[in-house]
């Protein structure tokens, strides 16, 4: 079970909008801990999304945002495109378990 | 550019050990946090580990404190993890990641970022 929790999937046709929620408690996001994004395709390594709640790397999209509010963090693809197809994780830290956190991950499928 | 490569997973048999390496290239390596991290067959990231750039810091997970133990040498840009009593649940892909920011933050601040390609470890009989 993990500490941070994702829905396991989120689906959406192309062009649509879609958020994945990320709900921690007050010892991790709503102790203001930073909530960071990773994307992880098929078979690969994940990447950093998001760091910081809602600032993109280069060469992220900026049809990726995140915000948090309370206890949970969110994740916005804006404009679904097929590519995007992958499994997406919260990450944040947990002042009880002294240790970094993820969430369960959400897999997307893009219909 | 900047990367990090992972080496050492196989198969082990339960209670043996093992080492996994890690070397980095493309930025100053002693500037770093680095961590590892884990991914079981068909399930999600779990963390494992981080050391502080003069390797005076580490921390583990609950799961793997006092059987692992994370160390680095910044001369040759490495970091390894020591992994003793191994068991079963141990079996997964191992990634070694660096600190998304270089200097010293407390744990959790940064993201993880660049992540290598993973090594896997299977722990079987």
């Amino acid at each position: 079970q993990s500490v941070l929790t994702q829905p396991p999937s989120v689906s959406g046709a192309p062009g649509q909008d879609i958020t994945i929620s990320c709900t921690g408690n007050s010892s991790n996001i709503g102790a203001n801990y930073n909530v960071h994004w990773y994307q992880q395709l098929p078979g690969r390594a994940p990447k950093v999304l998001l760091y910081r709640y809602n600032n993109r790397p280069s060469g992220v999209p900026d049809r990726f945002s995140g915000s948090r509010s309370g206890t949970s963090a969110s994740l916005v693809i804006t404009g679904l495109q097929p590519e995007d197809e992958a499994t997406y994780y919260c990450q944040s830290y947990d002042t009880d378990l002294t240790s970094l956190v993820f969430g369960g991950g959400t897999q997307v499928t893009v219909l | 550019q900047e990367q990090v490569v992972e080496s050492g997973g196989g198969v082990v048999q339960p209670g043996r050990s093992l080492t996994l390496s890690c070397a980095a290239s493309g930025f100053t390596f002693s500037a770093y946090v680095m961590h590892w991290v884990r991914q079981a067959p068909g399930k999600g990231l779990e963390w494992v580990a981080v050391i502080y750039n003069d390797g005076s810091l580490k921390f583990y997970s609950e799961s793997v404190k006092g059987r692992f133990t994370i160390s680095r040498d910044n001369s040759k840009k490495m970091i390894y993890l020591q992994m003793n009593s191994l068991r079963v649940d141990d079996t997964a892909t191992y990634f070694c990641v660096r600190d998304g920011d270089a200097g010293w933050s407390p744990l959790g601040v940064n993201w993880l970022d660049p992540w290598g390609q993973g090594t896997l470890v299977t722990v079987s009989s």
